[in-house]
């Protein structure tokens, strides 16, 4: 069964400091990753996603990740964190487009001024 | 706009009683999910439907109920058997095959309290 692994439950950092929050995945054939964030007590949103192509994804606000296949990881990145980034950030992924998406138990990520 | 509006908001429930959570779509998804948030637990899928008419038990289905009439509605219900119901309970919907490109949409969510 396909798994997604977010080793660190906590992580926090300076603001202006870089990050990164570490995701892998089960191995697969073909596999979509997808990076959601959820702010206190709201949903998720869709921050970032590869389904193809480039290995390397950008989101509008700084964000990138990188596919990598040979270590089956998404690892999530950002030079310079604001106070507004604090959050929670879950990767996930899907297997084929007909099975659902798998998420990972998700990153507290803490930005101390 | 579209997107997925999910009511009440905060919610609170008495020893014994039934609930329901309201999920409204306006995005032309045709399949709808249910999850469930715990504190240090992720998120755990409770029913997900792919098609009006049919839905699925996800990983933790035992006390809780779905129905999807129309497409665009997917309340979820939080049955008497449920013996720990209190969580945060979020909704979401993507297009037919699972969505692909657009991932999973969702919900605001619905605080449920047993007191």
């Amino acid at each position: 069964a396909q798994s997604v692994t977010q080793l660190d439950s906590q992580v926090p950092v300076f603001e202006e400091a870089p990050v990164e929050l570490r995701c892998n995945y089960s191995s697969s054939v073909s596999v979509y990753l997808f990076w959601y964030v959820q702010y206190p007590n709201q949903g998720l949103q869709l921050l970032l996603k590869y389904l193809s192509g480039s290995t390397l994804v950008k989101s509008i606000n700084g964000f990138e990740a990188e596919f990598n296949k040979s270590q089956t990881s998404f690892h999530l990145r950002k030079p310079s964190v604001h106070i507004s980034d604090t959050a929670e950030y879950f990767c996930a992924a899907k297997k084929t487009s007909y099975d659902k998406v798998i998420f990972g138990p998700g990153t507290s990520l803490s930005v101390i001024p | 706009d579209g997107g997925i509006t999910q009511s009440p908001k905060y919610l609170f429930r008495k020893e014994g009683q039934n609930v329901t959570l309201s999920c409204e779509q306006n995005l032309n998804h045709d399949a709808m999910y249910w999850y469930r948030q715990d504190p240090g637990q992720g998120l755990r899928l409770i029913y997900y439907s792919q098609i009006v008419n049919d839905f699925q038990k996800g990983d933790i289905a035992e006390g809780y109920s779905v129905s999807r009439e129309k497409k665009e509605s997917f309340p979820l219900t939080v049955t008497s058997a449920q013996k720990n119901p209190t969580a945060f309970y979020l909704c979401a919907s993507s297009t037919g095959q699972g969505g692909v490109n657009y991932g999973y949409t969702f919900g605001s969510g619905t605080r449920l309290t047993v007191v």
